[in-house]
């Protein structure tokens, strides 16, 4: 079955704290993709990153890097250097190639950054 | 921006009356989805769409029925409304060589 876990529902840091938020999927398909999204006040949801199931390389974009291990089936997402700018909420989602790219999202983790 | 579009925005009805929601998007992209938002449980899949007339049920699919006659537009019809689908409804449309998905805006129900 398809599923997607994020433990971690609210997270508060200080300004310039590192922050990793936790995702980890379930899967029996061999071909998918993983994804975050961030949900800012605002409400619109703003696509991140995707990685598919055979590129385990970790990404660094400025201040947010993201690890996949499949070992663990987890895809985790650290922000650097945390600002209020990043408060928002993020999700995870797992995508299936089978199936017509169905795609479900984690329940999301609200990050809270203070000033 | 993605051209997806959701209709109505805002809406408020009774329990026990039919509503439908509306997504059109300009991208020409196979693949539709429809989503709910609700606090603590993140982004629910209802239904989605691999093509037109091809269907299929997401995570939380009772009491919602989907239509899909032609490429631009993928319809969420409630038959009879409960409080229960009381939410935000998001719309995606996905990039069939990424599988990024692209949202509408939402479309806030308010079912009394």
């Amino acid at each position: 079955a398809q599923k997607v876990t994020q433990a971690q529902t609210e997270i508060s840091v200080v300004e310039k704290e590192d922050v990793t938020l936790d995702c980890v999927y379930e899967t029996r398909d061999t071909t998918y993709y993983l994804f975050w999204y961030k949900q800012p006040p605002s409400g619109e949801l703003v696509f991140l990153i995707r990685r598919n199931s055979f590129d385990e390389q970790n990404e660094i974009s400025g201040r947010y890097s993201w690890n996949f291990q499949k070992s663990t089936s987890s895809f985790n997402f650290t922000i650097t250097a945390s600002q209020v700018v990043d408060s928002a909420v993020y999700f995870c989602a797992l995508s299936e190639r089978t199936g017509g790219f169905k795609t479900i999202f984690g329940a999301g983790t609200r990050l809270f950054v203070k000033a | 921006d993605a051209g997806i579009t959701q209709s109505p925005r805002h809406k408020v009805t009774e329990t026990g009356t039919p509503v439908t929601l509306r997504c059109h998007q300009t991208e020409n992209h196979r693949y539709m989805y429809w989503y709910r938002q609700d606090p603590g449980h993140g982004l629910r899949l209802i239904h989605y769409s691999y093509g037109v007339k091809d269907t299929d049920k997401g995570e939380v699919s009772d009491g919602y029925s989907v239509s899909r006659s032609k490429t631009e537009d993928f319809l969420l019809t409630l038959e009879s409304a409960t409080s229960s689908q009381t939410s935000v409804y998001f719309c995606a449309i996905s990039d069939v060589n990424t599988g990024e998905l692209f949202f509408g805006e939402g479309s806030r129900l308010t079912v009394l």
